[in-house]
Formats: C-alpha cells, sequence, structure tokens
C-alpha cells in the first residue's frame, strides 16, 4: 500500500508556464515533506521541503503547498524552463521512516 | 556533484550470486541511506544507518544485509541473487539528527543486472 502518491506519471508543459506537480499522502502522521529532482543517470537531488506546521514554503521559481485536511501537497515552478525537464519526487521525512512516490515526469517544452 | 560516491557505477552478475555495493558518504554525514529502484518503480527504502548503528529497515529481503563502518562507509550485501533483483540501488546521506530523514544527497547510483 503507497502511503505517497504522484498519480500523474507524466506532465507536459509549455515553456514559461506553470508546471502543477501533485502528491496526495494517508499517514496522517507525516510531518516533513521534500521533493526532490531527478535528471537521467544521476541521483536525485533535494529541490525543496515543507514541515506540517507550514502551508506554504517558497525558494525562488519553487514553491510547495500542504493541505493537510486533504493529504495532498503540490510543486509549483513558475515559470517552467527546458532545463526543468526531470522526473520529480514528492516524499515523506522527518521522523519516520522516508517514503517516496513513484515520481512525475515533467517536460517543458521551449 | 552531490559529495556521496557509489561503487561500481554498473554491475552485471548471475542468478545466485553474492555482490556487495559500496557508499561513500558526504564528509560529515552521520546517515546513510540505501534505495532500491526498479523498472517504473519509486525509490523504496531499505535500510538506514546512523554513526554505525541501524536507525530503520524498509522492505529489505533477508538476503540482502548493509552495515555502516567506523569511518562511517557503508555497504549493502546481496546475497542468492534473483532476476527480479536487477534494479538501481541508490545510497543517500545526510547530515540530519539520528531517526530524521531531512535532506538527503543521493549518490549516482549502482546499475545491478541479474542474468
Amino acid at each position: 500500500d503507497q502511503q505517497v502518491k504522484q498519480n500523474s506519471p507524466s506532465l507536459s508543459v509549455q515553456e514559461g508556464r506553470i508546471s502543477i506537480l501533485n502528491c496526495d499522502y494517508t499517514n496522517s502522521m507525516f510531518d516533513y515533506f521534500l521533493w526532490y529532482k531527478k535528471y537521467p543517470a544521476e541521483g536525485p537531488t533535494f529541490l525543496i521541503s515543507i514541515s506540517s506546521i507550514k502551508d506554504k514554503n517558497e525558494d525562488g521559481r519553487f514553491t510547495v503547498f500542504l493541505n493537510k485536511s486533504a493529504k495532498h501537497l503540490s510543486l509549483h515552478i513558475v515559470p517552467s524552463q527546458p532545463g526543468d525537464s526531470a522526473v520529480y519526487f514528492c516524499a515523506s521525512g522527518g521522523s519516520y521512516i522516508p517514503t517516496f512516490g513513484r515520481g512525475t515526469s515533467l517536460i517543458v517544452h521551449p | 556533484d552531490s559529495g556521496v560516491t557509489q561503487t561500481p557505477k554498473h554491475l552485471i552478475t548471475a542468478t545466485g550470486q553474492r555482490v556487495t555495493l559500496r557508499c561513500s558518504p558526504r564528509s560529515g554525514d552521520l546517515s546513510v541511506y540505501w534505495y532500491q529502484q526498479s523498472l517504473d518503480q519509486g525509490l523504496q527504502f531499505l535500510i538506514h544507518y546512523y554513526n554505525g548503528e541501524e536507525r530503520a529497515k524498509g522492505n529489505i529481503l533477508e538476503r540482502f544485509s548493509a552495515q555502516q563502518f567506523p569511518d562511517l562507509h557503508s555497504e549493502l550485501n546481496l546475497s542468492s541473487l534473483e532476476l527480479g533483483d536487477s534494479a538501481l540501488y541508490f545510497c543517500a546521506s545526510s547530515g540530519g539528527t539520528s531517526g530524521r530523514a531531512d535532506e538527503q544527497f543521493f549518490g549516482p547510483g549502482t546499475r545491478l543486472t541479474v542474468l
């Protein structure tokens, strides 16, 4: 049973537009979430995180929103750039065993 | 470059064999995590070591074992290999306090192919 779910395996966006990647979780005890980006033939790299005491965290073009009541988080990338094309993983962390979603492949078209 | 190194990069072996994957964490990081990524699957957490001690176990098979040495490098041992063990194996390190899965720094992975 997946405790962290990314239901969209892929997303295609035009350069300059907003990319919205979604993630759902089932364990209400999760208190910390992270997003990682992965290019082919490389390991994932940390992008941004959010604690359950917040509902938003922003870092440059990247913003993560957390809706605890819906057990849902989303990653917004504005504006999207071709270099953002990668697989994005949502993960739970903090004091619990890290659990990753299956990833969403983002393609940003020039 | 994350600062985490993994060797070997590729490994091809036969069913029934045993292999050892090696990971060196970022300088100063005490936590090492191991993950398995099979085709179309997310990263499956295997095991977490903190400063030489096992901290958490995920869906790690009994045929798999790991350890972290005094110099903090870690090894993942896979034995009695089966075709289904073919996957990418990632190691990650973290400077967070024991037991917390904070921001992790991933190595480039070891691609294991079992024939």
